[in-house]
């Protein structure tokens, strides 16, 4: 069965500086992955999603993911970190045999002034 | 061109009532899936309706029914309501059965007393 593992429940980091929010996941088939961002007493947004081609995927508002198929990880990056960024982000894998998508338990951001 | 609309944004019933949620897919999306995010989790796959069928279904209960009319509409229903039915109630759209990012509406927050 798939799943997803988003090992840090929060992520503090300082305006400016780069971040990374970590993602695994397991998968019998070919993996296509997604990044969501959630503001409070909202909807999910979409970021970026990868299904084939260059491991490094850019989204939006400068977010990009780096997908890893020997570690089978799918990590969340950007260079320089707006306070505009703390938000709640959801890492979430389809199987490529499969329509329903699995999401993580979610990764709180704190972006600090 | 308007998003995923959920209706009503907030409900409260009590244990053993019945409630339907309603969502609206994205303009030209025919594909709708439902989420139940519970508290502090990540939103968890209730089921995915397109062309009027359920095409997949998480591990929820048969409490847990839906509806997609002729205009892509869909419906969720839950019976007897219970505590653990307490969540943000999540629909999401999307063009087919794709790999195309799911687009997700604002949420229908169910408290049951």
């Amino acid at each position: 069965a798939q799943s997803v593992a988003q090992p840090e429940d929060q992520v503090n980091v300082a305006e400016g500086n780069p971040l990374t929010v970590k993602c695994t996941y397991s998968v019998s088939g070919n993996p296509y992955l997604f990044w969501y961002v959630q503001y409070p007493n909202r909807g999910l947004q979409f970021l970026l999603k990868y299904i084939t081609g260059d491991n490094l995927v850019k989204g939006s508002y400068g977010f990009e993911a780096e997908f890893n198929k020997s570690q089978t990880s799918f990590h969340l990056k950007k260079p320089s970190a707006l306070v505009s960024d703390s938000a709640l982000y959801f890492c979430a894998v389809r199987d490529g045999g499969d329509d329903k998508i699995i999401f993580g338990k979610g990764t709180r951001l704190h972006i600090l002034p | 061109d308007a998003g995923v609309t959920q209706s009503p944004t907030h409900l409260i019933k009590t244990r053993g009532q019945q409630v339907t949620l309603r969502c609206s897919p994205k303009s030209g999306h025919d594909t709708v899936s439902w989420y139940q995010q519970a508290l502090g989790q990540g939103p968890q796959f209730i089921f995915q309706y397109y062309e009027e069928e359920e095409r997949q279904r998480g591990n929820f209960p048969d409490r847990f029914s839906g509806h997609q009319f002729p205009n892509y509409s869909s419906e969720l229903n839950v019976n007897a309501l219970l505590l653990g039915d307490s969540a943000l109630y999540l629909c999401a759209s999307s063009f087919g059965v794709s790999n195309q990012p799911q687009h997700f509406g604002d949420g229908t927050r169910l408290s049951i007393l």
